[in-house]
């Protein structure tokens, strides 16, 4: 039962354009939702999160917006730059605990 | 603040023997979180700790899996009988209270690589 999925593996996208990672949930009992960036050989890295009740969240370059009608969340980085070059996760929580999905590999060319 | 850390970084066992992973949080972090990584995937939840206490077990966590946090800071998770089917990153997270608005933001360490020959 695959609660969280991410159907793009990977990404690629030139320098200084936008890039956006789209993820789709189940479960409607999730109250955050929340990307996390992952370099090789590191533990994911927070980057920015959406309360269920909101439909949008910014922080710098990275924004996340959530659909919850449709149960579609997505980060929109921009503009992208090569060392956002990394596998991105999204994951919905309830009462803490992470439910991710497969992740994406984003490549930013220069 | 030193962060999340893992101990060891890589374990490389045969099938059959006992493996132990320790984790020391970020100090005041009460919760504490277990997952496993394999490759193409993304984490799994497999339990967590508040303080000491033990809350919740993924039914991922088979009868020779064990977690403990023994005095409600470092913890530990012990694989016994490792088959090769337990080959796999193992990811500790910790998180402090939740703010205001009520998110768990979870920390994560390193990981630990296991592979079972």
């Amino acid at each position: 039962d695959q609660q969280v999925k991410q159907n793009s593996p990977s990404l690629s996208v030139q320098e200084g354009r936008i890039s956006i990672l789209n993820c789709d949930y189940t479960n409607s009992m999730f109250d955050y939702f929340l990307w996390y960036k992952k370099y090789p050989a590191e533990g994911p890295t927070f980057l920015i999160s959406i309360s269920s009740i909101k439909d949008k969240n910014e922080d710098g370059r990275f924004t996340v917006f959530l659909n919850k009608s449709a149960k579609h969340l997505s980060l929109h980085i921009v503009p992208s730059q090569p060392g956002d070059s990394a596998v991105y996760f999204c994951a919905g929580t309830s009462y803490g605990k992470l439910t991710f999905g497969q992740g994406t590999i984003l490549t930013v060319h220069p | 603040d030193t962060g999340v850390s893992q101990d060891p970084r890589h374990k490389i066992t045969k099938r059959g023997q006992n493996v132990t992973f320790r984790c020391d949080p970020i100090s005041e972090h009460n919760r504490l979180y277990w997952y496993r990584q394999t490759l193409g995937q993304g984490p799994e939840f497999l339990t967590y700790f508040q303080n000491e206490a033990q809350l919740e077990k993924s039914r991922l966590l088979s009868d020779r899996f064990s977690a403990e946090r023994p005095k409600g800071s470092f913890s530990t998770l012990e694989i016994q009988r490792t088959e090769q089917g337990d080959s796999a990153m193992y990811l500790c997270a910790s998180s402090p209270p939740p703010g205001l608005a009520g998110l768990y933001e979870q920390f994560f360490g390193p990981g630990t690589r296991l592979t079972v020959l």
